[in-house]
């Protein structure tokens, strides 16, 4: 199984609603990874969590919150979000630092 | 600074014809290269992917890619493209046991039936 999935596909939330994305992989791999994805443009890290701990943090707002409760899930908690915050946000994963990362097919996610 | 780059961002281009698009990066040391695919509507796909050895790497699709070390490059070919060719390609670079991947900004090929 080399897959990646994410829930939900769509979300739709206002400002000041919580919501959270979810990640799961069953390929045995120890990194993984949110990315925030603008149309035609390229995918930009935002969290790495190697061996479920957090490694990178890109200076994301505090508004985006990871967790990674074991080692083949991962999570994403939105509190207060802005509209520029609408994007398709996508989970990859691999195996330690250097393998190809692989993708899920992303949470679109609009802010109203 | 460290970036990759990626030329002639919209190609099009008919069924048939061959493609080649060009990848670059500013990275010392040793690097680990990548080439994705992102179909319209469809997640990223990893197409292929070098670490070490033959630079003549083969992936997907009939894909392939050669990395040329002097040159600091890492093109995409295929000799014969097809309509369902048509997606959004990303070059991406990571430094040897890095988790972070650099991402080109990308190419649009359209292929015309």
């Amino acid at each position: 199984d080399t897959e990646v999935t994410q829930t939900p596909k769509h979300l739709v939330m206002g400002m000041t609603n919580k919501k959270s994305l979810k990640c799961e992989q069953h390929m045995g791999h120890r990194a993984m990874y949110w990315y925030k994805q603008k149309a035609k443009k390229p995918p930009e890290l935002m969290f790495v969590y190697s061996y479920e701990k957090l490694s990178i943090n890109e200076s994301v707002p505090s508004r985006f919150s990871p967790e990674c409760p074991n080692s083949s899930l991962l999570n994403l908690h939105l509190h207060a979000l802005q509209p520029e915050d609408s994007a398709l946000y996508l989970c990859a994963s691999s195996q330690g630092g250097q393998g190809g990362q692989y993708f899920g097919p992303g949470t679109r996610l609009t802010v109203t | 600074a460290q970036s990759v780059s990626q030329h002639n961002h919209h190609v099009i281009l008919s069924e048939a014809a061959s493609l080649e698009l060009g990848c670059n990066y500013s990275y010392g040391g040793t690097v680990n290269l990548f080439w994705y695919v992102q179909y319209p509507g469809q997640h990223l796909q990893l197409l292929l992917k070098y670490f070490s050895g033959d630079p003549l790497v083969k992936g997907i699709k009939g894909f392939e890619a050669e990395f040329i070390k002097s040159k600091f490059s890492f093109n995409l070919r295929k000799p014969s493209v097809q309509w369902s060719d048509t997606a959004e390609y990303f070059c991406a670079v990571s430094l040897y046991g890095n988790n972070r991947l650099a991402f080109g900004k990308g190419n649009q090929v359209v292929v015309i039936p």
